[in-house]
């Protein structure tokens, strides 16, 4: 167990829909990312929070959107979700920048 | 831009026996880490090693070790003493440069132990 939660796990939707994904980080880690794991695409790194600030952005469409609470959790908010959407989304988090990582055991996002 | 490469899309390996899973990165930031992630068939991502840009002895972690190779900008995993348990997809990752902290990850290489 990383120390990272995850919620949901699984996740079915339509397309055209809305759903948020949450993630808790391990105690005292101030640094959240959100990565995507697609089949096609691989692993890939989409937003990046320090303390409730944005740091970094990857390949995040407009259709995503992220935050982090001041309790650091964070959620991941997709939108207008399209059939390629459906991956599964991994939350990791680290007690700062540039430190190794611990990834959530993930949420499978699954778009009818 | 950075980049990783595993060029071992799968691998076999007889139980008990050793391993190495490839990886070779590009980079022109003087100062990187590279990461190991096991990952089974649950899904789970599992930290298994780091080896950072300026460590003068290869890292290792229990049965892992890291072969790390500066000039040839090569990171690989080996695994000693293979067990059924280590049957999963391995993801190498460096990490990305400036202050940025994610990481960029190779596309794996898929290990099958046989008993």
């Amino acid at each position: 167990d990383s120390g990272v939660t995850q919620t949901p796990k699984h996740l079915i939707t339509a397309t055209g829909q809305r759903v948020t994904l949450r993630c808790s980080p391990r105690s005292g880690d101030l640094s959240v990312y959100w990565y995507q794991q697609s089949l096609d695409q691989g692993l890939q790194f989409l937003i990046q929070y320090y303390n409730g600030e944005e740091r970094a952005k990857g390949n995040i469409l407009e259709r995503f959107s992220a935050q982090q609470f001041p309790d650091l959790h964070s959620e991941l908010n997709l939108s207008s979700l399209e059939l390629g959407d459906s991956a599964l989304y991994f939350c990791a988090s680290s007690t700062r920048v540039g430190l190794w990582q611990f990834f959530g055991p993930g949420t499978r996002l699954t778009v009818l | 831009a950075q980049k990783i490469t595993q060029t071992q899309p799968g691998m076999f390996v007889q139980e008990k026996e050793a391993v190495t899973l490839d990886c070779t990165y590009d980079t022109s930031d003087p100062s990187y880490g590279l990461f190991w992630y096991k990952q089974p068939s649950s899904g789970e991502m599992i930290f298994l090693i780091y080896q950072g840009s300026y460590d003068q002895q290869n890292a290792t972690e229990g049965r892992y070790s890291l072969n790390f190779q500066k000039a040839r900008k090569s990171a690989n995993l080996v695994i000693s003493a293979s067990q059924l348990g280590d049957s999963a997809m391995y993801f190498c990752a460096m990490r990305g440069g400036g202050s940025q902290g994610n990481l960029i990850f190779g596309k794996g290489t898929k290990l099958s132990v046989k008993p």
